[in-house]
């Protein structure tokens, strides 16, 4: 069965330092791959997608992701962080169920906070 | 502006009642989905519909209903049967051409209680 691990539940990093965000995830076939961030009481926003080619994808907000088939992992990056990049971060992989990625399989979310 | 807004943003259910959380999307997108959220616990699937008048349950739709009676609009409906439903409820959207790199958009969400 499919699944997503994300190993760090909370992580706290100091403004302006790099950040990585593990995700493993276990799937039979070429996955697709999410990362979306999550403010307090909102909802889900799309950080980064992969689906195939090159391994290093870029999102939104200067994130980056890279795509590890040999390691089955699909970690999140940001050479420097800002104060609002502060939330809860979810790796997310594709059931694709009649094409549609909406059912996707979450792993349960790691929370970033941001020391001056 | 195109989304999708849930309301209530909360909600308070009494012990033996049903409560309705309400999605609606001017995003013109066939497919929408309940989320069901706890902390710690990432985002479960409650039901999901790719077309009007039909839907399908997800991971954990016993004690939830839902309608697609409309395109835009796809409620939820919390039962009496669901003996846990302090939750964060979190609607979403998205096209679906099939190629499984569709987009998903998410409401801002409902916290539901218990009275």
């Amino acid at each position: 069965a499919q699944s997503v691990t994300q190993p760090d539940i909370h992580i706290t990093v100091s403004e302006g330092a790099s950040l990585e965000l593990r995700c493993n995830y276990s799937y039979g076939a070429t996955p697709y791959l999410f990362w979306y961030v999550q403010s307090p009481g909102q909802g889900l926003q799309l950080l980064l997608k992969y689906f195939s080619g090159d391994t290093l994808v870029q999102g939104i907000k200067g994130f980056e992701a890279e795509f590890k088939r040999s390691q089955s992992s699909f970690n999140l990056r940001k050479p420097s962080v800002h104060w609002s990049d502060a939330a809860e971060y979810f790796c997310a992989v594709g059931a694709g169920y009649g094409g549609s990625q909406g059912n996707l399989i979450f792993g349960k979310g790691t929370k970033l906070s941001v020391k001056p | 502006d195109g989304g999708i807004t849930q309301s209530p943003k909360y909600l308070f259910r009494k012990e033996g009642q049903n409560v309705t959380l309400s999605c609606e999307q001017n995003l013109n997108h066939d497919a929408m989905y309940w989320y069901r959220q706890d902390p710690g616990q990432g985002l479960r699937l409650i039901y999901y519909s790719q077309i009007v008048n039909d839907f399908q349950k997800g991971d954990i739709a016993e004690g939830y209903s839902v309608s697609r009676e409309k395109k835009e609009s796809f409620p939820l409906t919390v039962t009496s049967a669901q003996k846990n439903p302090t939750a964060f409820y979190l609607c979403a959207s998205s096209t679906t051409r099939g190629t499984g790199d569709e987009k998903l958009f998410f409401g801002s969400g409902t916290q539901l209680s218990v009275l």
